[in-house]
């Protein structure tokens, strides 16, 4: 299982936008790379996925360069409520089976 | 889309007795589901793989005596925390995968139960 590191924390101002690095060297050629989001006291919440170049959706972006060693998701003109934990997860999805383990997130503090 | 729900959501108990936590999928069919634990300011850890009509596949160090699971149906996985201790208080969330509304494999997860033994 490939592991990911991320920065412990980072903070943010309201209206910025967020990007936060995720390392994962040893991805493997069937992993994708999904990112989630939890507020405390709740279990963890979709925000995107992808396997290469970039992905966008209504709520973020994800970039993954070409060896896949590292992924970037951008939160843009982040909100209050943007305050949470931001976990980085490689994982082979297509199977229902595959375990996913999180790494140790980071936690994205955004002030006023 | 899918959802997983969980059961208690909260749940206080005494030292000593057992507590059931039970994980639905309510509108797919999941025949693995995932158990995690999570102490305050840390990250999930996962406990076990559980799976539905075998026994359940426990990571190192969960002691499967202890923290016993069943998977009797295609929705319904319980994670039974035996003779629990103020040690075992934490925040125990359930997963399933299913092919959500956005065309792939997703990992939805319960909204948690906050467990605290006295």
């Amino acid at each position: 299982l490939a592991k990911t590191t991320q920065p412990i924390s980072m903070d943010s101002y309201e209206g910025q936008e967020v990007n936060i690095t995720c390392s994962h060297n040893n991805i493997a050629t069937n992993d994708y790379i999904t990112w989630y989001q939890q507020f405390p006291s709740q279990g963890p919440r979709f925000i995107i996925q992808g396997y290469k170049t970039k992905v966008t959706n209504e709520v973020a972006s994800l970039f993954i360069p070409a060896d896949r060693k590292s992924s970037t998701l951008s939160l843009p003109r982040v909100s209050l409520s943007d305050t949470a934990v931001y976990y980085c997860l490689v994982g082979a999805l297509s199977s229902n089976t595959g375990k996913l383990i999180f790494g140790q997130g980071t936690t994205l503090q955004v002030k006023p | 889309g899918a959802v997983v729900s969980q059961h208690p959501s909260w749940v206080i108990c005494k030292s000593g007795t057992s507590v059931k936590i039970e994980c639905r999928s309510l509108d797919f069919q999941a025949t693995t589901m995932f158990w995690y634990r999570q102490f305050p300011k840390q990250s999930l850890m996962l406990m076990a793989t559980s799976n539905e009509g075998s026994k359940a596949t426990y990571e190192q160090g969960v002691e499967k005596d202890k923290f016993l699971i069943n998977h009797a149906s295609l929705t319904l996985s319980t994670l039974t925390v035996t003779s629990a201790h103020p040690e075992d208080s934490s925040f125990y969330i359930c997963s399933a995968r299913d092919r959500g509304t956005r065309g792939f494999t997703e990992a939805f997860f319960g909204q948690g139960t906050r467990l605290t033994v006295v």
